[in-house]
């Protein structure tokens, strides 16, 4: 009965790969997130989805690259992977897109880049 | 630039003790203010304030925000060893969902 789900949980990895992870939600939420905490415990929002349509863009290396499959998936794919991209990322969900709805958050993936 | 800063970084209390944490915030276009609790892995949700000065309360843990003076409080009275985390404050900014979140304030409760 798991909420917002994520895989892999770790992942560790050579530099210069490509990687994925995936995210799934079966809160029947229409709005899915990828945030990433680094080392110092900061969250911070990479992308945004409403209904599978891309609402938050930060800045972000265009390595990255979301892709929602349907409103219940959100997925991560990273190319190139640096050094600097070791970090926690977490998925996370709300039912509605705007500021006023509580987010969901999945357990986290650990990435560490060699 | 939005900045959220919580303080103090970090407390260790005993059992028992009360707990009072500070979020304050500079942000455009302020929307809500929410508090979570992060012990090993996943933060999950404590309160969302919208409303200046109206306390939300559920159990030992209480919170209220001041939009006049643009912080907010979360407070845990009759501390227990699971009170143990990092506690996140994040406002949210603009119509869409971004949430700014601040570095978090450890909390250690020792029996």
């Amino acid at each position: 009965d798991t909420a917002v789900s994520q895989t892999p949980k770790y992942l560790v990895t050579q530099m210069g790969n490509d990687k994925s992870i995936k995210c799934e939600q079966n809160l029947g939420h229409d709005t899915m997130y990828w945030y990433k905490q680094d080392s110092k415990k900061f969250l911070k929002i990479m992308f945004s989805y409403n209904n599978k349509e891309l609402i938050i863009n930060e800045t972000v290396p265009n390595r990255f690259s979301p892709k929602s499959p349907d409103k219940a998936h959100l997925n991560l794919h990273i190319n190139s992977l640096e050094l600097g991209d070791s970090a926690v990322y977490f998925c996370a969900s709300s039912r509605g897109s705007t500021s006023y709805n509580e987010q969901f958050f999945g357990p986290g993936t650990r990435l560490t880049v060699l | 630039e939005d900045k959220v800063v919580q303080s103090p970084l970090s407390l260790v209390v005993h059992e028992g003790d009360t707990v009072t944490l500070n979020c304050s915030y500079e942000v455009t276009n302020f929307r809500s203010l929410l508090w979570y609790k992060q012990e090993k892995k996943a933060p999950t949700f404590l309160f969302m304030l919208t409303s200046s000065g109206i306390e939300k309360k559920s159990g030992r843990l209480s919170s209220i925000l001041d939009k006049k003076e643009l912080f907010s409080i979360l407070n845990i009275t009759a501390t227990q060893t699971g009170d143990s985390a990092v506690y996140l404050c994040a406002v949210g900014v603009g119509g869409w969902g971004k949430l700014q979140f601040g570095a978090g304030t450890q909390v250690v409760v020792t029996p």
